[in-house]
């Protein structure tokens, strides 16, 4: 199969503190992985398009220097939310292509993230 | 621009009947993919199935059954006798073919399931 984790599960943080949210693929390279966020009773909404080794692509509306991705491995994404404030508050996901399967994206379980 | 319509937000039904979700979308590319996915209450979405717009053939899996519809643009789900486990949020989804930036998905809003016991 193809096995997409995230850490933390869930998470509570003060406001004005960042947080790490880690995506994984544990049995396959992904040179690509998104990040969404998706707020109660919502959609998925895309936030960023993470390339392993070359900067983010930030859809619009989407500040970059509050959601810092990096994607140093080929097995490894991660989303630091800077000085969260509770707006930030919501669910998020990422998911990884497994290029030897073109199309096919795979979820991680998600983050819940709480800003008090 | 892709676009992913969902109508109904939510439905009831009671176990055992079949239901039908509904799925239209929008999209300038002459080839994509089609997606269906579960998101039970616990929130970690759950691949349903997979369409590329080369092939229209309706596909069923156990209770499971997707009519795709290109001349309208619908790539409808249908659970038959639902149970109580079926409930759940339901997100139809859209994709280019591309490996990498055309695999960004596009969600509908979602159709909220509930089956009554």
């Amino acid at each position: 199969g193809a096995v997409v984790s995230q850490h933390p599960s869930w998470v509570i943080c003060k406001s004005g503190t960042s947080v790490k949210i880690e995506c994984r693929s544990l049995d396959f390279q992904a040179t690509t992985m998104f990040w969404y966020r998706q707020f109660p009773k919502q959609s998925l909404m895309l936030m960023a398009t993470s390339n392993e080794g070359s900067k983010a692509t930030y859809e619009q509306g989407v500040e970059k220097d509050k959601f810092l991705i990096n994607h140093a491995s080929l097995t490894l994404s991660t989303l630091t939310v800077t000085s969260a404030h509770p707006e930030d508050s919501s669910f998020y996901i990422c998911s990884a292509i497994k290029l030897t399967r073109m199309g096919a994206q795979y979820f991680g379980p998600g983050t819940r993230l709480l800003v008090l | 621009a892709q676009k992913v319509t969902q109508a109904q937000t939510e439905i009831s039904v009671v176990e055992k009947e079949d239901v039908t979700l509904d799925c239209v979308y929008e999209t300038r590319d002459t080839t994509y993919y089609l997606f269906w996915y579960k998101q039970p209450p616990s929130g970690e979405l759950v691949f349903l199935i997979r369409r590329n717009s080369f092939d229209e053939q309706n596909e069923i899996s156990g209770r499971y059954s997707w009519n795709f519809q290109k001349s309208t643009s619908s790539f409808n789900f249908t659970i038959t006798a639902s149970q109580v486990v079926d409930s759940a949020v339901y997100f139809c989804a859209l994709s280019g073919l591309q490996e990498t930036s055309g695999s960004r998905l596009t969600f509908g809003e979602g159709t909220q399931l509930t089956v009554n016991p």
